[in-house]
């Protein structure tokens, strides 16, 4: 079935230095993918979609490309603030007849 | 206005008790889902809907049932809670499996 697999946490970082935190998909179609963003004590929320191949999503400096041919979609930024520590989810939704999918999440933690 | 509430937000139940979990949304959305969050699991789905009357399985449904008597609520129901089941537990909306989901806040339930 389809699965989600991403970094394992928790990843501690530097300000200033740069992130990226790999997801990589199985799926039998070409699914939307997602990057979520969970703060202390809420829920998560979208940080950017990407609803087709080759394309780009970006938001809050983060960005990833959904690469079909490599079935990843790596979550990178280049300079993390404190601001940004958090749990990080991948997630990918295959149609409207199945739910969607997320990963186990990555926590991180940046130092200031 | 927060679109999606959760009551109530922390629980504590007994082994063998009846727990409820409820979820509102405001969006109009058709789909609500239910997720589990456990360290090193992320998030799981339990149950969720299509709209109202309908439920469906996800990928952890044993122990737990689910009802959708309104477009606006979905409710999360233990017959009978086991220490298993303590997690933190997070209702989303989305206008369906394509889409973005909006979380609430989460219920933080502990089975003693």
């Amino acid at each position: 079935g389809d699965s989600v697999t991403q970094t394992e946490g928790p990843v501690t970082l530097s300000e200033g230095t740069s992130l990226t935190v790999n997801c990589s998909y199985e799926t039998k179609q070409y699914p939307t993918l997602f990057w979520y963003v969970q703060y202390p004590g809420e829920g998560p929320q979208l940080l950017f979609k990407v609803p087709k191949a080759n394309e780009k999503g970006s938001n809050r400096g983060f960005e990833a490309t959904y690469n079909k041919e490599a079935t990843s979609f790596h979550l990178q930024k280049a300079s993390v603030q404190e601001s940004d520590s958090a749990v990080y989810y991948c997630a990918l939704s295959e149609g409207n007849n199945n739910a969607p999918r997320f990963g186990a999440g990555t926590k991180l933690s940046v130092k200031p | 206005e927060a679109a999606v509430t959760q009551s109530p937000r922390n629980k504590v139940a007994v082994t063998g008790g009846k727990v409820t979990l409820s979820c509102n949304q405001t969006n109009n959305h058709n789909n609500m889902y239910w997720y589990r969050q456990d360290t090193g699991h992320g998030l799981r789905l339990i149950h969720y809907s299509y709209g109202a009357g309908s439920t469906e399985k996800g990928d952890i449904p044993d122990g737990y049932k689910a009802s959708r008597p309104s477009q606006e609520n979905f409710s999360l129901i233990l017959e009978l809670a086991t220490p298993s089941q303590t997690s933190v537990y997070f209702c989303a909306s989305a206008p369906g499996h394509y889409a973005e989901q909006f979380f609430g806040p989460g219920t933080r339930l502990t089975v003693l």
